[in-house]
C-alpha cells in the first residue's frame, strides 16, 4: 500500500458525459500527479500541482481539468467524454516535485 | 524529442533463469531514472532510483544500473511472484518542483515455474 487512495475504482459512463476523479496524496506530500494508461500509449503524464498550485503541463486535453484543494487533495475532472478516454487514470505523489513518485491504485474509466 | 525506450516488450524466464531488461533513454538532461514494477490492473510500485552513471541499486532479486544512455533491470534466480510488467521512466532536468516522469512502455515478465 503507497498510502496514496483513489475514488472511484471503477467508473462506467456514457459519451458526452462528465465525471470527476479523487486523489489524496500521502500524508505530507505537497505534489500531486495525474497519469492516463492507455494499452497503446502506456503511461502518459497529464498534470502536475504542487501545494495547491498548477506545476506543470502535459498531454492533457481541453476537455480535461484538475484542481488541488487545501488540504491537499485533487481532483481531476473529464469533461464531453469520448470512446477514447476509456484507461486507467493513476495519481501519484510525492513530498515536493523533485523525488519519488508513489502511485494510487487507479481509477478504471469506461467510455460506453 | 525525450524519449524512453524499453525492451524486450515481453519476456517469458523459467523459474531461476536470470536475465537483463533494458531501458534505453535519449534526454536533455536527466534528473532520475526510476523503475517500477506494476501488477495488472494495479497502480506502478516504486522499486529503485538511479542518479548517476555508474550507480547500482539491489533488491532482493533485483539489480538496476545505469550508464549515460541506458539502464538495466538484472533479475537473478526469478521465481513466478516476479511475473510482472516492469515500467522504466525519466525525470528530466527541470529544476524546482516540477518532476513529472516519462515512462517507457515496460517489458511484461513472465516467469514459469
Amino acid at each position: 500500500d503507497s498510502g496514496v487512495t483513489q475514488t472511484p475504482k471503477h467508473l462506467i459512463t456514457a459519451t458526452g458525459q462528465r465525471v470527476t476523479l479523487r486523489c489524496s496524496p500521502r500524508s505530507g506530500d505537497l505534489s500531486v500527479y495525474w497519469y492516463q494508461q492507455s494499452l497503446d500509449q502506456g503511461l502518459q503524464f497529464l498534470i502536475q500541482y504542487y501545494n495547491g498550485e498548477e506545476r506543470a503541463k502535459g498531454n492533457i486535453l481541453e476537455r480535461f481539468s484538475a484542481q488541488q484543494f487545501p488540504d491537499l487533495h485533487s481532483e481531476l475532472n473529464l469533461s464531453s467524454l469520448e470512446l477514447g478516454d476509456s484507461a486507467l487514470y493513476f495519481c501519484a505523489s510525492s513530498v515536493q516535485g523533485q523525488e519519488t513518485q508513489y502511485f494510487g491504485p487507479g481509477t478504471r474509466l469506461l467510455v460506453l | 524529442e525525450d524519449q524512453v525506450t524499453q525492451s524486450p516488450e515481453a519476456l517469458r524466464l523459467q523459474e531461476g533463469e536470470s536475465s537483463s531488461l533494458n531501458c534505453s533513454y535519449t534526454v536533455s538532461g536527466l534528473r532520475g531514472l526510476f523503475w517500477y514494477r506494476q501488477d495488472p490492473g494495479k497502480g506502478p510500485e516504486f522499486l529503485f532510483t538511479l542518479y548517476s552513471a555508474g550507480e547500482e541499486k539491489e533488491k532482493e532479486r533485483l539489480k538496476a544500473t545505469l550508464t549515460k544512455k541506458e539502464s538495466f533491470l538484472h533479475i537473478t534466480a526469478p521465481k513466478p511472484e516476479d511475473s510482472a510488467t516492469y515500467l522504466c521512466a525519466v525525470r528530466l532536468n527541470y529544476g524546482g518542483s516540477q518532476g513529472n516522469l516519462i515512462f517507457g512502455k515496460g517489458t511484461k515478465l513472465s516467469v514459469k515455474p
